[in-house]
C-alpha cells in the first residue's frame, strides 16, 4: 500500500546546482501537485498536472520545472537552486473533482536545503 | 490567488479540554472545503471534505461545520488528547483549475 512516494527525503544543494524530485503514486490518480511549505505559511502550489503529458503553473512556479511523462510519476526540477528554494516539498495526488473523492493524498515530503 | 485564513495560529490546551478553530474562505463560487491533519514528520491526511452549506461531519472526537454563505468552517475537538497534537489545515479547491488553496494552519499542542 505505497500511496504517494517521494524521493529523496532529504537533500542539501549548493547554490546553482540542479536536482530533480520524484513523485510516484499507485492509486491511478489523474491529478498530481507539487507544493512547498515554509514556516508561517500554508502549503503553496508550485505546479500541477491534470493528466499525463500536461502541466500547469501554480502560485509560485518561478525557478521550477515539471514533467508528467507517465501518469504515475510527476517530477519537479530545480535547474539552478537558490537559497530561497530551501523548503519542505510535498507531492500530492487526487482524482478529478467529483465531490468527496477529490481529497488530496500526500507524500512524506522532501526537506531541501540550498546553501 | 484566493485568501484562506485560519485562526488561531497556535493553541495550547490541557488534556481533556475541548477546543475549536476557524477557517475563513471566499464565499463566492464555493465548491468544497477540506480539513487536513498534519502530524510532525508525517504527511498531511484528509479529515473531512465538506460540500454543503450547514454540513456537519464527525470522526470520533473531531467534528466540523460549514457555513458557505458567510465563508467559514469550524473544527471542534472534544476532550483533547496528546495524540491530537498536530497542525490542522484547511484547503479551498478552486473548481475551474483544480487548485487547492491552503490556510497557514492551526498548530495544536495538547499537554498531558
Amino acid at each position: 500500500n505505497a500511496g504517494v512516494t517521494q524521493t529523496p527525503k532529504f537533500r542539501v544543494l549548493k547554490t546553482g546546482q540542479s536536482m530533480t524530485l520524484l513523485c510516484a503514486q499507485d492509486m491511478n490518480h489523474e491529478y498530481m501537485y507539487w507544493y512547498r511549505q515554509d514556516p508561517g505559511m500554508g502549503l503553496r502550489l508550485i505546479h500541477y498536472s491534470v493528466g499525463e503529458g500536461t502541466t500547469a503553473k501554480g502560485e509560485v512556479p518561478d525557478g521550477y520545472n515539471v514533467s508528467r511523462l507517465k501518469k504515475q510519476n510527476f517530477l519537479l526540477g530545480l535547474e539552478s537552486a537558490a537559497p530561497s528554494q530551501t523548503s519542505v516539498y510535498f507531492c500530492a495526488s487526487s482524482y478529478p473533482l467529483t465531490g468527496e473523492n477529490e481529497k488530496l493524498f500526500f507524500g512524506s515530503g522532501t526537506q531541501l536545503s540550498v546553501l | 490567488i484566493l485568501n484562506v485564513e485560519q485562526s488561531p495560529q497556535s493553541l495550547h490546551v490541557q488534556e481533556g479540554d475541548s477546543t475549536n478553530f476557524t477557517c475563513s474562505f471566499p464565499s463566492s463560487n464555493f465548491y468544497a472545503l477540506h480539513w487536513y491533519r498534519w502530524e510532525t514528520a508525517k504527511s498531511p491526511e484528509a479529515l473531512f471534505v465538506m460540500t454543503l452549506n450547514g454540513d456537519e461531519k464527525k470522526k470520533g472526537r473531531i467534528s466540523a461545520t460549514l457555513n458557505t454563505k458567510e465563508g467559514y468552517s469550524y473544527l471542534y475537538i472534544k476532550g483533547s488528547q496528546p495524540e491530537d497534537s498536530a497542525t490542522y489545515l484547511c484547503a479551498f479547491p478552486k473548481y475551474n483549475f483544480n487548485k487547492f488553496y491552503f490556510g497557514s494552519g492551526t498548530k495544536l499542542n495538547v499537554k498531558p
